[in-house]
């Protein structure tokens, strides 16, 4: 099956500064890419996500890029602000499958410092 | 619109207790999952769903069961409580159709302590 690294555990940035999270995935048939925020004692909620299809999306700060040939994706935050503090999680799945499921990374917690 | 339902929210069972954790998805979603989160770890899957009638299992399905009669209910039952299961409980939904792509909604979780 599907398996999922994602790195650093931690990540500890000063407000303003941007952070990067690095993900590989195993299964080159996967085509979905999301990336989750959970904040603590709250569910995980999905900020963005890619298709195999497309390199890069951005959405306000946060951007996504996806590298097929390396099996490597990377959630980028620019100008990270003390609400960015959070859990995030990468996930892959092969989308449009009868039998989809998300295989998720072990989680990055982020802190921004003010 | 509630999107994804869970209850309770939080329970206290005995070793040995069983127990039923309800999930209800009010977006016609075809596919159900639920997932465990440990303290400071990530999210393991334990059963899913991709229809009514239609359950299979994820990586950690013993000691859990679950059923699925209509598309809007996935409850997931723990027979046995063992402290092992102590964990937060995650229910999400995700609609068939890929094209329309929002990835999973989650539910606000069951927090269960097993003593």
């Amino acid at each position: 099956g599907e398996n999922v690294e994602q790195h650093p555990s931690t990540l500890s940035v000063q407000e303003g500064d941007s952070a990067v999270i690095k993900c590989t995935y195993s299964d080159s048939a996967s085509n979905y890419f999301p990336w989750y925020k959970q904040e603590l004692g709250k569910r995980p909620q999905l900020i963005i996500d890619i298709r195999s299809n497309v390199g890069e999306k951005k959405d306000q700060r946060i951007a996504v890029t996806l590298n097929k040939t390396a099996k490597h994706f990377s959630l980028h935050i620019t100008e990270t602000q003390p609400e960015d503090s959070a859990v995030y999680f990468c996930a892959a799945s092969i989308r449009g499958g009868s039998n989809y499921k998300l295989t998720f990374g072990k989680g990055t917690l982020l802190t921004v410092n003010p | 619109n509630a999107g994804v339902t869970q209850t309770p929210k939080f329970r206290i069972l005995k070793i040995g207790q069983s127990m039923t954790l309800q999930c209800t998805q009010d977006m016609n979603h075809n596919y159900m999952y639920w997932y465990r989160q440990d303290p400071g770890m990530g999210l393991k899957l334990i059963y899913y769903s991709v229809g009514a009638g239609i359950t299979d299992k994820g990586e950690v399905p013993n000691g859990y069961n679950v059923s699925r009669s209509t598309t809007e209910d996935f409850p997931l039952r723990l027979e046995l409580a063992a402290p092992s299961q102590t964990s937060v409980y995650f229910c999400a939904s995700s609609p068939l159709d890929g094209k329309a792509n929002y990835g999973y909604t989650f539910g606000s979780g069951t927090r269960l302590t097993v003593v």
